[in-house]
């Protein structure tokens, strides 16, 4: 069946650091691809979606591309911050159906 | 804007005993979902309904049951708590359509079972 991989369970940055969360998927046809990002004590809030090939979305400093050839969509920011500390999920929207798979999450830490 | 309640936010049970939860979701969605979030495992789909009175399994639906009467709540029953499971139970909610549509969460039922 469809997967999501991601690869970091944690990342611990200080501010103003360059970020990188890897995401891998696996599924037939052009999957939704999605972030969210969960604080404590709160459900997964959206973050933003690709929907085709070379598709960049992005939303609060954050980006990510869908790459078929390389089934990713890594997240990116250029300088996290403090408030930024949160876990992170990569999504995916099975192909002509109504299931959404999530990876495993990357909390992320960041220290002043 | 909308917003997806979920009763209760605290469930501690009994090895053994059955325990429902509870979700309500006033954004007038037609598709609703339970994910089951476990530490270092993500959230792994427990059952899913496309509309009212429909029911589909997800990757982790043994031991549990789902009943959606009406569009707006979805419950979803522990059928027999397992002695010390630890879990957060979210709710979420989309737009009819397809997967591509943004999920709308619940901010969760934590379940101890003792």
């Amino acid at each position: 069946g469809d997967s999501v991989t991601q690869t970091e369970g944690q990342v611990a940055l200080s501010e103003e650091d360059f970020l990188t969360i890897h995401c891998n998927y696996s599924a037939s046809g052009y999957p939704a691809l999605f972030w969210y990002v969960q604080y404590p004590g709160e459900g997964p809030q959206f973050l933003f979606r690709a929907s085709r090939d070379k598709e960049k979305g992005s939303s609060r400093g954050f980006e990510a591309t869908y790459d078929k050839g390389t089934t990713s969509f890594h997240l990116r920011k250029a300088s996290v911050q403090e408030s930024d500390s949160a876990v992170y999920y990569c999504a995916l929207g099975e192909t002509n159906a109504y299931k959404v798979i999530f990876g495993k999450g990357t909390h992320l830490h960041v220290l002043p | 804007g909308g917003i997806i309640t979920q009763t209760p936010k605290f469930l501690i049970g009994q090895e053994g005993q059955k325990l429902t939860l509870k979700c309500q979701q006033n954004f007038n969605h037609d598709t609703m979902y339970w994910y089951r979030q476990d530490s270092g495992k993500g959230l792994r789909l427990i059952y899913y309904s496309i509309t009212e009175n429909d029911l589909q399994k997800g990757d982790l639906s043994e031991g549990y049951d789902a009943s959606r009467e009406k569009k707006s709540s979805f419950s979803l029953t522990v059928t027999s708590a397992q002695k010390n499971e630890m879990a957060v139970f979210l709710c979420a909610s989309s737009l009819a359509g397809t997967s591509a549509e943004t999920l709308y969460f619940g901010s969760g039922t934590r379940l101890t079972v003792l």
